[in-house]
């Protein structure tokens, strides 16, 4: 069964640092998410890509994250500088997204841990 | 705008017990609705997700829920828990129209007791 692949699992920076998180989604799914799951609580949305273009990212704190899925396949999310409020798991999904409701697949996440 | 309200932040259930999971929505638009279930340190995992099509759902590993459009609810049931159903799990929204993300509600700790 194919599955939403990510890495690193696990991150640990210090603050001020850069962090660069990877994501592969589904083949021949044409939306990707990233969420934000900050402990004890559910996920939120950081950035909506379909295809290669951003429908979403109003959430995205745009000083510091930015987002990228330049040929419409894998997607880089990075964080510079990170700060402690960092600290979560980041998780990307896809979904066909061809109508009605797609369901998300989820990665296994990223868990960042910023010191 | 949408919103999911989920009840009770920790459950605990005995090994053979009914799990009762509640979920209350709100949507402007005819919702779809979700229950995922999240492991320790894992991504999340549909359990199942309503679509109109039938108001009973029935998803993986025994878990059913049922949409109840006057009480704006979509609460999840096992009629009978397992060891292996203790997890965390979360009850989703995403409207009809415009943005396509889920709105996640902030979970619902399972507990199962031997």
């Amino acid at each position: 069964e194919a599955e939403v692949a990510q890495s690193p699992r696990y991150k640990i920076t210090e603050k001020s640092q850069a962090v660069a998180f990877w994501c592969d989604p589904i083949s021949g799914h044409a939306t990707l998410y990233w969420y934000r799951q900050i402990l004890g609580q559910g996920p939120e949305l950081l950035v909506q890509f379909q295809d290669e273009s951003v429908v979403d990212d109003s959430q995205l704190p745009k000083d510091r994250f930015s987002a990228e899925r330049l040929k419409g396949v894998d997607s880089t999310l990075k964080i510079q500088p990170a700060e402690l409020g960092d600290s979560a798991m980041y998780l990307c999904a896809s979904s066909l997204a061809r109508g009605g409701a797609d369901t998300q697949y989820f990665g296994p996440g990223t868990r960042l841990t910023v010191l | 705008a949408q919103s999911v309200t989920q009840l009770g932040s920790h459950v605990s259930v005995s090994e053979g017990a009914l799990v009762l999971l509640r979920c209350n929505y709100s949507s402007s638009v005819p919702p779809y609705l979700f229950w995922y279930v999240q492991y320790p340190n894992q991504g999340l995992q549909l359990l199942l997700k309503y679509t109109s099509a039938a108001t009973l759902v029935k998803g993986i590993n025994g878990f059913e829920a049922e949409f109840k459009k006057s009480e704006t609810s979509f609460h999840l049931t096992k009629p009978s828990a397992h060891m292996s159903d203790a997890a965390e799990y979360f009850c989703a929204v995403r409207g009809d129209t415009g943005r396509r993300a889920l709105t996640f509600g902030s979970g619902t700790r399972l507990q199962v007791q031997p």
